[in-house]
């Protein structure tokens, strides 16, 4: 059974470029939260989707934005890039009976 | 707001016993979760407490939930290399599939 599955694995961008990384949950998961990973800090939540539509969100501008499709996987875009968004984005997936499984992520650079 | 907080870093011999502590803030959250990060890679659910436990044992593996002191730690029994990685304490706020508030990480390793 695969686990959470995020695309790409790493990434380089541009300040002021827009990017969008990938996440296929888990088999029998319908809810997807992302986060974001700077280097030597914890984990922040950025969102949570589920049926389609934000259920909740962190303290996260509104360059951050997200999309869940039809078959729970989903998008995470950020759009004008800056540096400071140099991190680890990492996926979870949940359901209402089981907890999370986290993907390896996407490692993210923007110079 | 809501704040979780770890010491940084932990070594010990292998063999050892590891207790890795973890602090926070918010008294209504109901689920407490370790996990473990190896470098380059995503997060691994170590276990996890529910609010009203004070202790549960599973393996190698003891984690002690002070709810009074909002204080909860986990031990490491025969601590082993393979066990050197991050490790971070995180809390749930609204339930089981609450977003999750996690510690800055406490990286131990273990010198042969």
């Amino acid at each position: 059974d695969a686990g959470v599955t995020q695309s790409p694995t790493h990434l380089i961008k541009t300040r002021g470029q827009q990017v969008t990384l990938r996440c296929s949950p888990k088999s029998g998961h319908d809810t997807v939260s992302w986060y974001q990973q700077a280097l030597g800090q914890g984990p922040q939540f950025i969102f949570q989707y589920y049926e389609e539509e934000e259920r909740q969100r962190g303290n996260f501008p509104d360059r951050f934005s997200g999309h869940q499709f039809p078959n729970y996987s989903s998008e995470l875009n950020v759009n004008a890039l800056l540096l400071g968004d140099s991190a680890l984005y990492l996926c979870a997936s949940s359901s209402r009976y089981y907890g999370y499984t986290f993907g390896s992520g996407t490692r993210l650079t923007v110079v | 707001g809501e704040d979780v907080e770890q010491s940084l870093f932990l070594s010990v011999r292998e063999g050892d016993s590891s207790v890795i502590n973890c602090t926070y803030t918010d008294s209504s959250s109901t689920y407490l979760y370790w996990y473990k990060q190896e470098p380059g890679a995503g997060l691994q659910l170590l276990t996890y407490i529910f609010s009203n436990m004070d202790m549960k044992q599973d393996q190698r593996l003891t984690v002690l939930l002070n709810k009074k002191d909002k204080h909860l730690s986990l031990r490491i029994a025969d601590t082993q290399t393979g066990d050197s990685a991050i490790y971070f304490c995180a809390e749930s706020e609204g339930g089981s599939q609450g977003n999750l508030i996690f510690g800055k990480g406490t990286k131990l390793s273990v010198k042969p």
